[in-house]
């Protein structure tokens, strides 16, 4: 079965400052890992994906994440935070194309400017 | 960009009523889901749907929720008998195997 926890509920950084949001996961096989994003009272946005290819991925609005096998870790990171990034993000892992998608609980991410 | 649409995007209705939500996935896609997000909750999967059929289903899908493609555009989420519990954000997405594209969602209050 594949899981995912996410720590940190909430995580507040100033404007310009390193966003740093933490996802492990636990796959019993070589996952598909991926970042969404959800601004209020809207749907899931895809950020990024992991799908075995090279282990840094770059996404959208200038963030990124690296796959650790070792660490069984896929943290999103932005270098700079900008107050349009809040919003709640959510890990998600998953076995096999096709198969569900299995999301972390989400950090919501405050900027402060 | 092609997009997943939703509708309605918020549906009131009393308890023990049947309501029936409705997705437009991708048009080439051909693996369909349903989620839901109950307020303050993660995203919890409910179904998958391949080749008209289901490929896999959740705990959380009983025999009060049932899906169906009632035609090549259209993929619906019914609940037949509708609990408070069930209030929640019902997702759908779409996906050609590679990632899922969601669709905005559509609140479903229960009272």
């Amino acid at each position: 079965a594949q899981s995912v926890t996410q720590l940190g509920s909430h995580v507040s950084v100033s404007e310009g400052a390193l966003v740093l949001l933490r996802c492990n996961y636990s796959s019993s096989v070589p996952p598909y890992l991926f970042w969404y994003v959800q601004y209020p009272n809207q749907g899931l946005q895809l950020l990024l994906k992991y799908t075995s290819a090279a282990t840094l991925v770059k996404g959208i609005n200038g963030f990124e994440a690296e796959f650790k096998k070792s660490e069984t870790s896929f943290h999103l990171t932005k270098p700079s935070a900008h107050m349009s990034d809040a919003a709640e993000y959510f890990c998600a892992v998953s076995d096999l194309p096709g198969n569900q998608f299995y999301f972390g609980t989400g950090t919501s991410l405050t900027v402060i400017p | 960009e092609p997009e997943v649409t939703q509708t309605p995007s918020h549906q009131v209705t009393q308890m023990g009523q049947e309501v029936i939500l409705r997705c437009v996935p991708i048009s080439n896609h051909l693996y369909f889901y349903w989620y839901r997000q109950i307020l303050g909750q993660k995203v919890e999967f409910l179904v998958s749907f391949y080749n008209n059929e289901i490929s896999e289903k959740s705990e959380i899908f009983d025999d009060q929720f049932s899906v169906e493609r009632p035609d090549g555009s259209n993929f619906t989420l019914k609940i037949r008998s509708t609990k408070l519990e069930d209030s929640a954000m019902y997702f759908c997405a779409s996906s050609d195997l590679g990632e899922q594209y969601f669709g905005p969602g559509t609140r479903l209050t229960v009272t």
